[in-house]
């Protein structure tokens, strides 16, 4: 029973290219959360969001987009892919509630070429 | 704005001797804390948190973390290391604004035979 489920776990793609990474929870929970981790494993949070309220971290490129069909499910869209982007990207949802621990996805490995 | 800085990136350390991972937190309003873990090729792995109450948290796989307040650090420790510790930790807090957490650069314990 995967709490919190990426797919796919490894996505290795041209620079120009457009690519999607899926998220799902089965905890119920409210929020959920994109991660960037890079290359000297600091961890950076991109998206946070609920069904209310779609927080940004202003330094995200807009190439990348959250999408979310409904509370269970926050998909990443990146477009016109470039170097820098190579990365883990982790998936994480919690309960609304501030201090509420966050619940991680074993993440996504995206390699630029 | 808030900050974490976790003071060392690595801490070698010999199996069954005990380590003290550090962190210090900077944040102009009150904080939750928290203590993760990453294994290879992993996503992260809560370990305890502290919201309020007693400064002495306990966690899993025997760590324990003690928030102090004036010195605002949130130190973890464990008084016996086994090989199985050896992964990343973090340290990470947040401020109820949106839940989304705010990363140490992370520290790689090594556990030696």
């Amino acid at each position: 029973d995967t709490a919190v489920s990426q797919t796919p776990k490894y996505l290795v793609t041209q620079m120009g290219n457009d690519k999607s990474i899926k998220c799902e929870q089965n905890l119920g929970h409210d929020t959920m959360y994109w991660y960037k981790q890079d290359s000297k494993k600091f961890l950076k949070i991109m998206f946070s969001y609920n069904n209310k309220e779609l927080i940004i971290n202003e330094t995200v490129p807009n190439r990348f987009s959250p999408k979310s069909p409904d509370k269970a499910h926050l998909n990443l869209h990146i477009n016109s892919l470039e170097l820098g982007d190579s990365a883990v990207y982790f998936c994480a949802s919690s309960q609304e509630a501030g201090g509420q621990p966050q619940h991680f996805g074993d993440g996504t490995r995206l390699s630029i070429l | 704005a808030q900050s974490v800085t976790q003071l060392d990136s690595q801490v070698p350390v010999f199996e069954e001797a005990p380590v003290e991972l550090r962190c210090n937190y900077s944040s102009s309003v009150s904080v939750y804390l928290f203590w993760y873990v990453q294994y290879p090729n992993q996503g992260l792995q809560l370990l305890l948190k502290y919201l309020s109450g007693s400064t002495l948290v306990k966690g899993i796989n025997g760590f324990e973390a003690e928030f102090n307040k004036s010195q605002t650090s949130f130190h973890l420790r464990k008084p016996s290391v086994h090989i199985s510790d050896t992964a990343e930790y973090f340290c990470a807090v947040n401020n109820n604004a949106g839940n989304m957490l705010t990363f140490g650069g992370g520290t790689r314990l090594m556990v030696k035979p």
